[in-house]
Parts: structure tokens; C-alpha cells; sequence
């Protein structure tokens, strides 16, 4: 089994729609989260760090549920400049180590 | 200009031969990473380095090699390149003095072994 697993997708989504996606982790000692961004061909950039408490950004919503061990990214009003891979990252602690799943691949169609 | 530089940013080279792909960062980070990214995987960890003396293996370090010259500069080396080691690499740095283990990333260096 993956550390983190994400569904590849892609989802294709019309423009303005709301689309959530998940993340699964299988370490319990993960204790920071992230959503990064990877646009084609492109590296990877910040797109937020993800809160126990659940945390939101513009358009961009993100919750962690620690019990079940999944990670979630919520778009509202998708945007044709939304379309990307989204890469869910886990960190341990105790490795100062990120890993990252294989991402999710979003596509915003007009 | 960015702030971690990856250069080349495209090379093809021949089964054998020794390659260095080199990162500079500007941002005062103390952490750099080497990573490989292929299609549908994750990013790899090859190799990361806290601090100019430390030098860690990371998931994949098996044919590369790699040296951090000065807090800004790490550079990766494969040896002897063979075509599985065909993909996209990307240097990172994070600042151990940050409340979380951010990484900002270079552009990348598509390297294709034939």
C-alpha cells in the first residue's frame, strides 16, 4: 500500500463547478499536510497547508480528518486556471521527510 | 530571477555516461533535496542534505551520487547513466528555522538516457 494515496483522476469538471478530491495516509505520526500544485511540465508549488480545524483559502477549502486518516481540497467556482495536478503531501516528523502522492489531475472545461 | 536555479533544464545523454545536474538557491534556506518525478509515481527523494556537512540517502540513491558544495549549491551526479533513470528532477529547499517543513521547488531537469 501507498504512504499516500490519491485517486489519479482526471476529473474533468465544467467551469464553476464545486469539485473535492481526497488523500489517504497509512502513517499515524504524519503531523503536517499539504496541497501543492503542479501545473504540466511544471514544479510543484504551495497551494496550502492543512489545518486540524479545517482552513480555507479564496475559492480553495481544505480539512484533515485525522481519525480516518484523509486529507481533502474542496474548489468552489472552479476556473479554467484551475486545472493542474494536485499533490497531496504528508510530512513525518520524525524524518523531516515529505512524501508525496502521485496527485490528482483536475481539467476545467468551459 | 527564480530563487533555486536548476540547470541544465533539458538533457539527452548515451547509456554510461557521467552526468551533474546542478541547484543554486538564493533564498538562505539550509535544506536541499534531489528528487525524480515519472509518470502516475509520486516525487522520489534521492537525496537530501541538511546542512553543508550532512548528507542523507533518501528513498532512491542507488547510481546517483551527489555533493552540497556551499549552503547554496547541491548537485546531483549520476555516474554511469542508464535509461530507467530517464525522468523529470527537481532540487528543494526548506528552512529548518520554519514552523513547517515547506519545500520550494526549481524548475526541474528533464533528462532523457538513451
Amino acid at each position: 500500500r501507498k504512504e499516500v494515496e490519491q485517486d489519479p483522476g482526471p476529473f474533468n469538471v465544467p467551469e464553476g463547478a464545486t469539485v473535492a478530491f481526497n488523500c489517504t495516509y497509512s502513517n499515524s505520526a504524519s503531523q503536517s499536510f499539504f496541497w501543492y500544485r503542479q501545473d504540466c511540465r511544471k514544479e510543484p508549488k504551495l497551494l496550502m497547508s492543512v489545518y486540524s480545524s479545517g482552513n480555507e483559502d479564496g475559492r480553495f477549502t481544505a480539512q484533515l480528518n485525522r481519525a480516518s486518516q484523509y486529507i481533502s481540497l474542496l474548489i468552489r467556482d472552479s476556473k479554467l486556471s484551475d486545472s493542474a495536478t494536485y499533490l497531496c503531501v504528508v510530512n513525518i516528523l520524525s524524518n523531516y521527510q515529505l512524501i508525496w502522492g502521485a496527485g490528482t489531475k483536475l481539467i476545467i472545461k468551459p | 530571477d527564480a530563487d533555486v536555479t536548476q540547470t541544465p533544464r533539458n538533457r539527452i545523454t548515451k547509456t554510461g555516461k557521467r552526468i551533474m545536474l546542478e541547484c543554486s538557491q538564493t533564498k538562505g534556506h539550509d535544506r536541499m533535496y534531489w528528487y525524480r518525478q515519472d509518470p502516475g509515481l509520486g516525487l522520489r527523494l534521492i537525496y537530501y542534505s541538511f546542512d553543508v556537512k550532512d548528507i542523507n540517502k533518501g528513498e532512491i540513491s542507488d547510481g546517483y551520487s551527489v555533493s552540497r558544495q556551499a549552503q547554496a549549491k547541491f548537485s546531483l551526479s549520476l555516474e554511469s547513466a542508464i535509461p530507467n533513470q530517464t525522468a523529470l528532477y527537481f532540487c528543494a529547499t526548506s528552512d529548518s528555522r520554519a514552523a513547517k517543513n515547506i519545500q520550494y521547488f526549481g524548475a526541474g531537469t528533464r533528462l532523457s538516457v538513451l
